[in-house]
């Protein structure tokens, strides 16, 4: 079955650790994004990227960086320079052109 | 004033009523609309998507649009227990067709 695939579910780092978040889709989708999500609150965009090798920056991109090597993967790396990593962290992917968005599980990081 | 705004309840319905959640957005040039329902912990699954002006029905669910007063909303007849979730409305930013924007969703829930 297709799907979106993120690892770990659950993540715990000291505080001044990078951390990286894997996601993975098989749905032969373009374009991919990472979500932060607060308690209570919507979701917010981190960076998105339409195609293999490139990728732009969302709303909320410092202290987090990307990479798009291949079409199926999309690692979210978390910095230390991140001050209030600790969150529900979202990869999605879609086809372009205004098509919805398709969520993977999510990842929870926590911080101490 | 946010891009996209949802009253963030709890919006309280018995069993078997009509549950209505709503959401004004400030760019006239948003073009696709979308509605997601996520529960607590989870990560947020597609319901609804509308791109014209008008009602949109899938089973229980109607999801209706008015681009010249700017507002989006989703019916839930016959609401279940199992409709108790939080519901975000999202829609496509004019500044970039791939990026998604979120309201910050509006807590549901069904009292038997």
């Amino acid at each position: 079955d297709g799907g979106i695939t993120q690892s770990p579910k659950y993540l715990f780092r000291k505080e001044g650790q990078n951390v990286t978040l894997s996601c993975e889709q098989n749905l032969n989708h373009d374009a991919m994004y990472w979500y932060r999500q607060d308690p209570g609150q919507g979701l917010r965009l981190i960076y998105y990227s339409q195609i293999v090798n490139d990728f732009q920056k969302g709303d909320i991109a410092e202290g987090y960086s990307v990479s798009r090597e291949k079409k199926e993967s999309f690692p979210l790396t978390v910095t230390s320079a991140q001050k209030n990593p600790t969150a529900f962290y979202l990869c999605a992917s879609s086809i372009p052109g205004g098509s919805p968005l398709h969520f993977g599980n999510g990842t929870r990081l926590t911080v101490t | 004033q946010k891009e996209v705004e949802q009253n963030s309840g709890p919006l309280s319905v018995p069993e078997g009523a009509i549950a209505s959640l709503n959401c004004t957005y400030s760019d006239r040039g948003s073009q696709s609309f979308f509605w997601y329902r996520q529960y607590s912990g989870k990560s947020p699954e597609l319901i609804m998507s509308i791109y014209s002006n008008g009602d949109k029905e899938d089973g229980r669910f109607t999801a209706q649009l008015n681009k010249a007063s700017q507002y989006v909303s989703l019916l839930i007849r016959d609401s279940q227990p199992s409709d108790s979730a939080t519901y975000l409305c999202a829609l496509t930013s004019p500044q970039g067709a791939q990026k998604l924007v979120f309201g910050q969703g509006t807590r549901l829930t069904i009292n038997p």
